[in-house]
């Protein structure tokens, strides 16, 4: 058990350029969560998988924001024409079934700066 | 909506003394509770949880939190800092019908000598 696993750790991208991250989560784990962190805020949820299923989405994520998990491993959270406003700490986390009593065990982040 | 509240953004305490950190809920149903603590360019790592059981909860690091439901609180406290406690520090609660953790803003945790 390598904990959950977020690549890249960084990126800086141009304004309007698409960005993919990858979040490799548990291996036992079958639910996965991304939320955004931006400076001297808390986390703030985007979206949730079980198995390969995304159940529940944020407001906060618009059409230029996909998520996938295709095989109910790994996940790729998209990002496409970025904005300076996309600028913050992206986190993967991931928990068995009862993550909502458990908790969840959180990736180091990706942090993206778009300029 | 339901949230928590952390307050104080930062706290400075000297190396030895008592730590406290606040955090207030609302909520409509029992919550979960929950603390983590996040180092610079680092992910959240769970100190403790409150899951209606125990309602004095110990965590690692030394850290304990006691779920207030008549003051609708779960403070965050050590007694003794250590200046590796230096970090950021974050309330979450979610809820038996959701799936979604949801953060306080977090407070700054300074340890002086």
């Amino acid at each position: 058990d390598t904990g959950v696993s977020q690549n890249p750790r960084h990126k800086i991208t141009k304004r309007g350029q698409n960005v993919t991250f990858r979040c490799d989560p548990i291996s036992e784990h079958n639910r996965l969560y991304w939320y955004r962190q931006t400076l001297g805020q808390g986390p703030e949820f985007l979206t949730y998988f079980q198995n390969e299923a995304q159940l529940e989405k944020s407001r906060l994520l618009s059409d230029r924001f996909s998520a996938e998990r295709p095989k109910g491993s790994f996940s790729t959270l998209e990002i496409q024409r970025t904005e300076q406003g996309d600028s913050a700490m992206y986190l993967c986390a991931s928990s068995l079934d009862r993550g909502k009593k458990d908790g969840y065990t959180f990736g180091s982040g990706t942090r993206l700066t778009v300029v | 909506a339901q949230s928590v509240t952390q307050l104080g953004s930062h706290v400075s305490v000297s190396e030895g003394a008592l730590v406290l950190l606040r955090c207030n809920y609302s909520s409509s149903v029992p919550p979960y509770l929950f603390w983590y603590v996040q180092y610079p360019n680092q992910g959240l790592q769970l100190l403790l949880k409150y899951t209606s059981a125990a309602t004095l909860v110990k965590g690692i690091n030394g850290f304990e939190a006691e779920f207030k439901k008549s003051e609708t609180s779960f403070h965050l406290t050590k007694p003794s800092a250590h200046m590796s406690d230096a970090a950021e520090y974050f309330c979450a609660v979610s809820y038996i019908s959701g799936y979604a953790l949801n953060f306080g803003k977090g407070t700054s945790l300074l340890v002086t000598p």
